[in-house]
């Protein structure tokens, strides 16, 4: 059971250029979510998903944009990244959203 | 609007001797609480959760937590520090469908 599945670990990024954070589980939970973590600023929510084809902003939104085509699967992409963008990001799913969640092992992305 | 507060970034405590991290949360409506460990360079793990059950909750790895409703606290205990419980701590609140996370208090344990 590998639970939630993060791709890739990491990566560096150069000002301007975009990419997509995959994010993948296997326990068929309606509710994922994008969180980024920055040192001693805890986590910020970024989207988060309540099923299939349902997404919405969180906390800090901007920059990011998220789809979810499938239950599986919840990529969260980068336009024109900013060196703001530098941080671990996180994806985790839950079954009900207030039982708690399953995270992933992050991607750390640093932007030059 | 439900947020937490950790009162302290750090905590220092020898091999042994107990592990107090605090958490306040505020909360509009009876909260579900959680704490969260952090390994090194890896994701959250949960310890333990509080969903208006019993007060007293355990966890995993010889942690607990006491919920008071009266001091609006969820503080995290474990009786011995061992070396392995060096690790950053999160305090949680359930908001809607997502959580909100406090800053952390990093855990360091000494020989």
């Amino acid at each position: 059971n590998a639970g939630v599945t993060q791709t890739p670990k990491f990566r560096i990024l150069k000002i301007g250029q975009s990419m997509t954070l995959q994010c993948t589980q296997d326990m068929n939970h309606n509710y994922m979510y994008w969180y980024r973590q920055d040192p001693g600023m805890g986590l910020k929510l970024i989207y988060y998903s309540v099923g299939a084809g349902i997404t919405d902003k969180g906390e800090v939104p901007n920059g990011y944009n998220v789809s979810r085509s499938t239950t599986e699967d919840f990529p969260l992409r980068l336009e024109l990244a900013a060196p703001s963008q530098t941080s671990v990001y996180f994806c985790a799913s839950s079954p009900t959203g207030i039982s708690g969640y399953t995270f992933g092992s992050g991607t750390r992305l640093t932007v030059v | 609007a439900q947020s937490v507060t950790q009162l302290g970034s750090h905590v220092s405590v020898s091999e042994g001797a107990l592990v107090l991290l605090r958490c306040n949360y505020s909360s509009s409506v009876p909260p579900y609480l959680f704490w969260y460990v952090q390994y090194p360079n890896q994701g959250l793990q949960l310890l333990l959760k509080y969903t208006s059950a019993a007060t007293l909750v355990k966890g995993i790895n010889g942690f607990e937590a006491e919920f008071k409703k009266s001091e609006t606290s969820f503080h995290l205990t474990k009786p011995s520090a061992h070396m392995s419980d060096a690790a950053e701590y999160f305090c949680a609140v359930a908001a809607g469908t997502a959580l909100i996370f406090g800053k952390g208090t990093t855990l360091s344990v000494s020989s």
